[in-house]
This record gives C-alpha cells, structure tokens and sequence, in this order.
C-alpha cells in the first residue's frame, strides 16, 4: 500500500512570495491534514478535511493560508505571502474511519521550508 | 484549551539504559497514540491504546494507558542508539479532534 505523498520536499523562498504543497494521501482515507511543525516542536494542526468538506481550520492564519481539497482526494496548502517565520516542516496526514475511537494517522515525509 | 503535556522535552541517557517519558493531560481521550520521528522524516505510529489501564507492548518498548485515559507512558527498557529520534503522543478527543503532545527529543550515547 502506497504512503502519503507530498511534494515539494524542500522549498527555499525569499519572504513575500507564494509557495504551494501538494498533498496525495492514502488510497481510500477520507480524513486528511495539515500541519505545521516548528524544528523540535510537536505538530500543529493547520486545517483538517473531511472528503472535500473543512472540519477544522480554526488554527490557519487565513490572511496568508489557504488550503482546498477539491475532488476530495489530494490537496494543496499555499501560503502568500511567506513570513519568514512561516520556516517550518509542513506535515501532511491521513486518517481511515476508525473504530472503537481509534484514529491512527499515517504521516507523509513532510516539505521543508526555509524562508528567507 | 485542551493541552497534552509531554515531557521529559529533552533526554540524553547512556547505551543500556531505561528511560520512561510521560504525556499528561486534563482531558479524557478515546484512544491515544505514540509516534517517533526522525529527522527528514514524517512521524511514524508506534502504537494505539484505547482501553483505560491497558499496557502494550513493542519489543523493548512499553506503553501504558492511564485507568482514566488522561495520560500514558513510553518505557524503553536497554536503550540503543536507534531508539533516538523525536517521539510524540497523540490523544484523540473525538474522531474529529486530535491533539498533539509538543515531544520528546531522545539521543542515546553509544
């Protein structure tokens, strides 16, 4: 079974300019996230769907955020314009509905960005 | 605001020894997950506990739920340096709603 796929790997931008990531999750999991992860940091959640539908952004800045996921398959997350310290790994994550209250989430390898 | 207290943030400990590391948190979780993470990587699911009390285990690794689904320990008896990386807890509030423990970074001395 294919893992969660993200691209790019690495991102290197001058602050305020745009940068978009790309998100393909598991085959067949309905749920998918972002997060942002400061160097060291636990994850922070950015914004979390539902098939196509937003079930928690409450935590993106959305004066520069902005995230869809049209078809309700993969997903892309732009920021404009890039803060230097939007600096971060950005996570993306998807869930199967689970049973019995479990929610195991499967975790892409991340994009690193570094603004500068 | 719910929030998951992990700790400790930062260990260092010598090859051979036992280390535990604890997530804490007001709240009552349906299930809780325990992740590590190494660099240039996402983080990876170790393990799942949904039952208060209940104790798993993953080779050298130990896991335990709180009887009251509020917290839980990672116990790692003998540690090697391939046990360093960044390890995360995870509680799920609902289906809907996860929360994520801000980690702990593990370096093992050979």
């Amino acid at each position: 079974e294919a893992g969660v796929a993200q691209s790019p790997r690495y991102k290197i931008i001058e602050k305020r300019q745009s940068v978009a990531f790309w998100c393909n999750p598991i085959s067949g999991h309905a749920t998918l996230y972002w997060y942002q992860q400061i160097l060291g940091q636990g994850p922070k959640l950015l914004i979390q769907f539902q098939n196509n539908g937003v079930v928690d952004d409450s935590q993106l800045p959305k004066d520069r955020f902005s995230a869809e996921r049209l078809k309700g398959v993969d997903s892309t997350l732009k920021i404009q314009p890039a803060k230097l310290e939007d600096s971060a790994v950005y996570l993306c994550a998807s869930t199967q509905k689970g049973t019995s209250g479990r929610v195991e989430q499967f975790f892409g390898p991340g994009t690193r960005l570094t603004v500068l | 605001t719910q929030l998951l207290e992990q700790s400790p943030q930062f260990l260092s400990i010598q090859e051979g020894e036992n280390l535990t590391v604890y997530c804490n948190s007001s709240s009552v979780f349906s299930s809780l997950q325990w992740y590590r993470q190494e660099p240039g990587e996402g983080p990876v699911l170790l393990v799942t506990v949904v039952t208060g009390g209940e104790v798993k285990k993953l080779k050298r690794l130990t896991f335990q739920f709180g009887d009251a689904r509020k917290d839980s320990s990672l116990h790692i008896t003998a540690a090697q340096p391939g046990d360093t990386g960044l390890y995360l807890c995870a509680g799920a509030l609902s289906a809907s709603k996860i929360i994520f423990g801000s980690g702990t970074r593990l370096s093992i001395r050979p």
